[in-house]
């Protein structure tokens, strides 16, 4: 499957611990970015990379920091987990440079569940 | 800041009927609108964007700039349709990110 891949798929972990999530992109695609979805919550942008750089940034917490890496693949580190975290982490990649957003294309997301 | 408004969590139509999903947005600029739509274990996918102006699997998404509205229409229901729809919104900027509403959940009933 050449899709966007997100591992893990579910996590749990207890408050104060730090957690990894990691999202390989499309073949080509040069594009990540992260959402969270909360429940009854529409998907909150947190933030997006571009071959490597930080192109655009949304809510995201100072708890939780991102990062590309040379081979595009991006882990968003999420760190003193609070309760309210707990959500589902989408990761998305596109190939547009991030000027103009045309197509995401979208991980199966991972569920972190924060005790 | 830009925003996108679903009023609709579910919307429960009878197969054959017509349906339209509602999406306003809140942006002063000249935004560009997409439907994005999850099926029932699968990925969220693009559905279509204002921009194309076309019909995907029978919908259509007309922009109306007066109202802010970019409502999702299609005019026969199919057990199929049944899914989760996502109005998104973004603009041609240094900001590439796309907005999300919270969704509306389409129930298609026999």
């Amino acid at each position: 499957d050449s899709g966007v891949t997100q591992t893990p798929k579910h996590l749990i972990t207890a408050t104060g611990q730090r957690v990894t999530l990691r999202c390989s992109p499309r073949s080509g695609d040069l594009s990540v970015y992260w959402y969270q979805q909360s429940l009854d919550q529409g998907l909150q942008f947190l933030i997006q990379y571009y071959n490597g750089e930080e192109r655009a940034k949304g809510n995201i917490l100072e708890r939780f920091s991102a990062q590309q890496f040379p081979d595009l693949h991006s882990e968003l580190n999420l760190s003193s987990l609070e309760l309210g975290d707990s959500a589902l982490y989408f990761c998305a990649s596109s190939v547009e440079p991030g000027l103009v957003v045309g197509e995401l294309f979208f991980g199966e997301g991972s569920r972190l569940t924060v005790l | 800041a830009q925003r996108v408004t679903q009023p609709e969590k579910l919307l429960s139509v009878f197969k054959g009927a017509p349906v339209e999903l509602k999406c306003n947005y809140s942006y002063s600029g000249s935004p560009e609108l997409f439907w994005y739509v999850q099926y029932s274990r699968q990925r969220l996918q693009l559905l279509l964007r204002h921009i194309s102006r076309e019909s995907i699997k029978g919908f259509t998404a007309d922009l109306n700039k007066g109202e802010t509205s970019f409502h999702l229409k299609k005019p026969f229901a199919q057990e199929e349709d049944s899914a989760m729809y996502y109005c998104a919104l973004t603009y041609t900027g240094t900001a590439s990110k796309l907005t999300f509403g919270t969704g509306t959940r389409l129930q298609v009933t026999l």
